[in-house]
């Protein structure tokens, strides 16, 4: 089993809608959790720390779930230029240095 | 404000062949990690470099090294370099003071074909 686990899509989504990603993450130590996004080719920015108690960001909102282990994010109101891959990120089983990445989901948004 | 820059940005390179990836940190950062990407996959841990030395290691051959320099600027080595090698490899900094905890700033990456 992989330590981070995401459904790769894509997720093709009208623009408007609303749309959920999960991740699973298999260390029941881990501490930190991160939401990145990665334009096609680009490099991957930070979209969102996700907290305990959940966080939301404008249009964006993270969720965790630490009896059940996953991490969720929940884009509304989805704009053509949320168009990209989103990686669920977790602190190591091994590590408090070392980020364990999800593979990613792609996200396609259409007029 | 310069962010992270890495260099060069697109090489190839024959398997057998060694390289030298290099990357400067964001300004104020002191910590410098490297990934792997290869396509249609999340980045993968490579290592760690905080005050010169190799603070963490992931699951990576010895045929990759690095090198972080009093300046905080790093560099990567790959020796031996095998067709699987082929990937961007991407360069992240952070601060010591917010720790695994705070945001990882990327560079564009150093996409490595290996023929």
């Amino acid at each position: 089993r992989k330590e981070v686990e995401q459904d790769p899509g894509p997720f093709n989504v009208p623009e408007g809608a609303t749309v959920a990603f999960n991740c699973t993450y298999s260390n029941s130590a881990s501490q930190s959790f991160f939401w990145y996004r990665q334009d096609c080719r680009k490099e991957p920015k930070l979209l969102m720390s996700v907290y305990s108690s959940g966080n939301e960001d404008g249009r964006f909102t993270a969720q965790l779930n630490r009896a059940s282990q996953y991490i969720s994010l929940l884009i509304r109101d989805s704009k053509l230029s949320d168009s990209a891959t989103y990686l669920c990120v977790v602190n190591g089983r091994s590590s408090n240095y070392q980020l364990i990445w999800g593979a990613g989901t792609k996200l396609i948004i259409k007029p | 404000d310069a962010g992270v820059t890495q260099s060069p940005t697109h090489l190839i390179k024959t398997r057998g062949q060694q390289v030298t990836l290099r990357c400067s940190p964001k300004s104020g950062h002191d910590t410098v990690s490297w990934y792997q990407q290869a396509l249609g996959q999340g980045p993968q841990f490579i290592f760690q470099y905080y005050e010169e030395e190799e603070r963490q290691r992931g699951n990576f051959p010895d045929r990759f090294s690095g090198h972080q320099f009093p300046n905080y600027s790093s560099e990567l080595n790959v020796n031996a370099l095998l067709l699987g090698d082929s990937a961007l490899y991407l360069c992240a900094s952070s601060s010591s003071w917010t720790g695994n905890t705070g945001e990882l700033f990327f560079g564009e990456g150093s996409r490595l074909t290996v023929l």
